[in-house]
């Protein structure tokens, strides 16, 4: 099993609709769990993080399911500028005492006019 | 809002040839991040740094790879004799403190080796 592994997608969705993302992660030591953005050729960009109880942000829901491994990521009325790829993180403790990010592949979206 | 900075923002080099690539992290950011992404693939771990010593490092950071952070403004990466499947994206980056933080990164630097 992967140890982040995401839908690579695209999603081609309408201006306005709601579209959601899946993650699974196979390291259930993992403390902490992060969605980020990339547009092509440039950085991740934080998007949000995600914690346990489900968090918002305007537009965007993160919610974690530990028991399942799991972590979604809702974006309501999407806009044209969501257009990118959505990038799952976990970050685990290692055996080192020490953390590491790890990526998913990513799901591409794509909102269209 | 301050940021992570890169440079140079592209690289190309011969094969064999030694690089250099530079980063300056967010300055009250206490540990550093090394990550390369090729061309259409996920993004990986390659090194992590605190205290002026490597935390935590990847199997892809085999010898020809070292960090170093030569004064109090710049991290860097040096890849000694770089072959043709070093041509990466390789991404700098940095947190406030070492445990469940958030990274932040920065832009990049597209590195081609011929």
């Amino acid at each position: 099993r992967k140890e982040v592994e995401q839908d690579p997608g695209p999603f081609n969705v309408p201006e306005g609709a709601t579209v959601a993302f899946n993650c699974t992660y196979s390291n259930s030591a993992s403390q902490s769990f992060f969605w980020y953005r990339q547009d092509c050729r440039k950085e991740p960009k934080l998007l949000m993080s995600v914690y346990s109880s489900g968090n918002e942000d305007g537009r965007f829901t993160a919610q974690l399911n530990r028991a399942s491994q799991y972590i979604s990521l809702l974006i309501r009325d999407s806009k044209l500028s969501d257009s990118a790829t959505y990038l799952c993180v976990v970050n685990p403790l290692t055996t080192s005492g020490t953390y590491k990010y790890i990526f998913g592949t990513g799901t591409r979206l794509k909102v269209l006019a | 809002e301050p940021e992570v900075t890169q440079t140079p923002s592209h690289q190309v080099t011969q094969m064999g040839q030694e690089v250099i690539l530079r980063c300056v992290p967010i300055s009250n950011h206490l540990y550093f991040y090394w990550y390369r992404q090729i061309l259409g693939q996920k993004v990986e771990f390659l090194v992590s740094f605190y205290n002026n010593e490597i935390s935590e490092k990847s199997e892809i950071f085999d010898d020809q790879f070292s960090v170093e952070r030569p004064d109090g403004s710049n991290f860097t990466l040096k890849i000694r004799s770089t072959k043709l499947e070093d041509s990466a994206m390789y991404f700098c980056a940095s947190s406030e403190a070492q445990g469940p933080y958030e990274q932040y990164f920065g832009p990049g630097t597209r590195l081609t080796v011929t």
